[in-house]
């Protein structure tokens, strides 16, 4: 199975300043053939369900803010939120769909400073 | 409107059976692998188990092997997940999940889970 891991576990940020979010796979994500990175990121707001932000790495789903971005290839990625707002307080996942099982990261918690 | 709705969830005693439902509306169920995916208390999220877009090929997480089976009704647009033998760490929100992949010379490659539900809670206690 492939491994994700995240870091910070959790990190404060003032409003309008920049959150950053690594992610790393224990395995490459990148498939050579199309050269695409099989990763996704997702934001959890308190009581929903999650929703997907980016995938392939670094593209961005329809009506997503464009300060969300996303970055990174083979093992080591990151989500990047340029200019934080209230609204994205928030866990935030990524997540492998390169082989079964699709695994997880445990989750990055982004609070307001 | 695209969206998928379970229903099912409750509170169960352990060794006891329960099943979710999830219907599809809004895109062409047919063409989709679907997912379960849970998420307990507090916890991250954890992949359960899928079914190709025809039923064809089923997958399961080893924590839920062998007590759990998937199964899809296309005229219905509807997936399902059968809970037998539940045990207090399957207490969770189980979220029904689209899957965004594709077929490439007859090979399935998973995609991004690009829709959920809003999620049916599990609560296994006696």
């Amino acid at each position: 199975d492939i491994v994700m891991t995240q870091s910070p576990d959790s990190l404060a940020v003032s409003l309008g300043e920049r959150a950053t979010i690594n992610c790393k796979s224990s395995q490459s994500v990148l498939h050579s053939p199309n050269n695409k990175n099989y990763l996704a990121w997702y934001q959890q707001k308190s009581g929903h369900p999650p929703k997907l932000l980016v995938s392939w790495s670094s593209t961005r789903e329809s009506g997503v803010p464009d300060r969300f971005s996303g970055s990174g290839s083979g093992t080591d990625f990151s989500l990047t939120i340029s200019s934080l707002q209230a609204e994205d307080v928030a866990v935030y996942y990524c997540q492998q769909y390169y082989s079964s099982p699709l695994t997880f990261g445990p989750g990055t918690k982004v609070e307001i400073k | 409107q695209v969206e998928l709705v379970e229903s099912g969830g409750g509170v169960v005693q352990p060794g006891r059976s329960l099943r979710l439902s999830c219907e599809a509306s809004g895109f062409i169920f047919s063409r989709y692998a679907m997912h379960w995916v849970r998420q307990a208390p507090g916890k991250g999220l954890e992949w359960v188990t899928v079914t190709w877009h025809d039923g064809s090929k089923k997958y399961y997480a080893d924590s839920v092997k062998g007590r759990f089976t998937i199964s899809r009704d296309n005229s219905k647009d509807t997936v399902y997940l059968q809970m037998n033998s539940l045990r207090a760490d399957d207490t969770a929100v189980y979220f029904c999940v689209r899957d965004g992949g594709y077929y490439d010379t007859n090979l399935y490659h998973y995609g991004p889970y690009d829709l959920w539900g809003q999620g049916a809670l599990v609560t296994v206690s006696s």
